[in-house]
């Protein structure tokens, strides 16, 4: 099945950048997303990509999508302490998936220290 | 505003006592899922369902029951519940139309502990 793979933590200081990385294997995916998770909180979607573009900019966050390489990442720039939760990769498979299913990774602790 | 409710948010029973998890959507979406979140394995897929009276298995459906009668509900059930369910439990519906999947929009999650 789809498998999506995120390294698990990643600490910056506050006004750094911030990149999290995701590799996925279902190349026919059509969609990919990134998903917050705040302490206590369910997941807030982020943003999302679609398959058949490399680049989204929306203000802070910037997606880039390789999709030779099967590699998705997520900066935020000028990263700040509200920052800090966890970021999820989510794919929507394609081909055989089931329609509207996503497959996700494990998620990235981000800490921002001030 | 558009949401998806669970109730209840947190809960701790015992080992063998019936439970439900109940879920509602207001956005008339006809795809609704159920997930569990554990630490280090992030989010898995439990059950599934494309629309009333149509669900099925996701990665991790044992011990585990659901239903979709209306379209806006779709209830998790554990029959008898064990340890190993003490877990972080989100819900999430959508469009779920074609290829062009919606982003999936997700409750705030109910925390269960099985004694």
């Amino acid at each position: 099945g789809e498998d999506v793979e995120q390294s698990l933590f990643l600490s910056v200081r506050e006004g750094d950048s911030s990149v999290i990385n995701c590799t996925y294997t279902d190349s026919s995916s059509t969609y990919l997303y990134w998903y917050k998770q705040e302490p206590g909180a369910g997941l807030q979607l982020l943003t999302y990509i679609f398959s058949n573009m490399d680049m989204k900019q929306d203000q802070r966050l910037t997606v880039l999508l390789n999709k030779k390489d099967k590699h998705l990442s997520l900066r935020i720039a000028d990263t700040q302490t509200g920052d800090s939760a966890i970021y999820f990769c989510a794919e929507s498979g394609g081909g055989g998936s089931t329609l509207g299913r996503l497959y996700f990774g494990r998620g990235t602790q981000l800490t921002v220290w001030p | 505003e558009a949401q998806v409710t669970q109730n209840p948010r947190y809960l701790i029973t015992v080992t063998g006592k019936k439970l439900t998890v109940t879920c509602s959507q207001n956005m008339n979406h006809e795809y609704m899922s159920w997930y569990r979140q554990d630490p280090g394995l992030g989010l898995r897929q439990i059950y599934y369902s494309m629309n009333v009276e149509v669900t099925d298995k996701g990665d991790v459906p044992e011990g585990y029951k659901v239903s979709r009668k209306e379209k806006r509900n779709f209830p998790l059930i554990l029959e008898s519940p064990s340890p190993n369910q003490t877990s972080l439990y989100f819900c999430a519906s959508s469009k779920g139309q074609g290829v062009d999947n919606q982003p999936q929009h997700f409750g705030d999650g109910t925390r269960l502990s099985i004694l």
